[in-house]
């Protein structure tokens, strides 16, 4: 069982669609990232959470820590938004333990 | 936020030569790590680069396949050694800051022939 879980691996949505990704840790963090790469390997990242929540234009990020658990939401999809969004939790020393990723296809 | 640049942004190499990886960041930073992204994967830390001192490695990849050096705050090398097309990856350095997250590079793709 990886340390760092998200779900789905591939998720195809139609513009306008409200979107989320989830993921769940089993290790011990001091935050968790949401990132986003796009086809070219470029990484950017969105969130850096370590409780409640957090908001940036369509996007959402919330964390349960009780939980172990994290989701990314995305209102009023966009082609654009299109890219693999990981999570990555924040180990001691800053290291990053990372999900699987998830594709998210937008169709306008 | 750190602005992050690395050369070569990719490269086509043989079997058994090495190549060297540069990651250059515009302000000093205390924390800076190496990542490998290989086909279809997801990243893997490599290990911390630390300044003045040995990087630190993480499970899985040693100093005689990746030397790092780290001779100042803004600057490290990542060696990928004796490479073999199972090394054919997306290289990635990122920096650390406290209280806004990491940064990462652009990337270094890799292909070994």
């Amino acid at each position: 069982k990886n340390e760092v879980e998200q779900s789905p691996q591939n998720l195809t949505a139609q513009e306008g669609e409200f979107i989320t990704i989830n993921c769940s840790y089993s290790v011990g963090i001091s935050a968790l990232h949401w990132l986003q790469q796009h086809p070219g390997g470029g990484i950017v990242s969105l969130f850096m959470l370590s409780s409640g929540k957090k908001k940036h234009g369509r996007l959402i990020a919330t964390i349960n820590i009780q939980e172990k658990h994290s989701s990314l939401h995305i209102t009023a999809s966009h082609p654009r938004d299109s890219a693999v969004y990981i999570c990555a939790a924040v180990r001691s020393g800053s290291r990053l333990t990372f999900g699987e990723g998830t594709q998210l296809t937008v169709n306008p | 936020s750190a602005v992050i640049s690395q050369k070569p942004s990719r490269d086509i190499c043989q079997r058994g030569t090495s190549l060297t990886i540069q990651c250059q960041v515009d302000s000093q930073v205390t924390m800076m790590f190496w990542y490998r992204q290989q086909p279809g994967q997801s990243l893997t830390l490599i290990a911390t680069a630390n300044q003045g001192s040995e990087a630190t490695y993480e499970s899985g990849f040693v100093i005689d396949k990746f030397p790092i050096s780290r001779p100042n705050l803004t600057f490290s090398t990542l060696t990928v050694s004796n490479m073999s097309p199972e090394d054919s990856s997306i290289y990635l350095c990122s920096v650390s800051e406290a209280t806004r997250g990491q940064f990462f590079g652009p990337g270094t793709r890799l292909t070994v022939l």
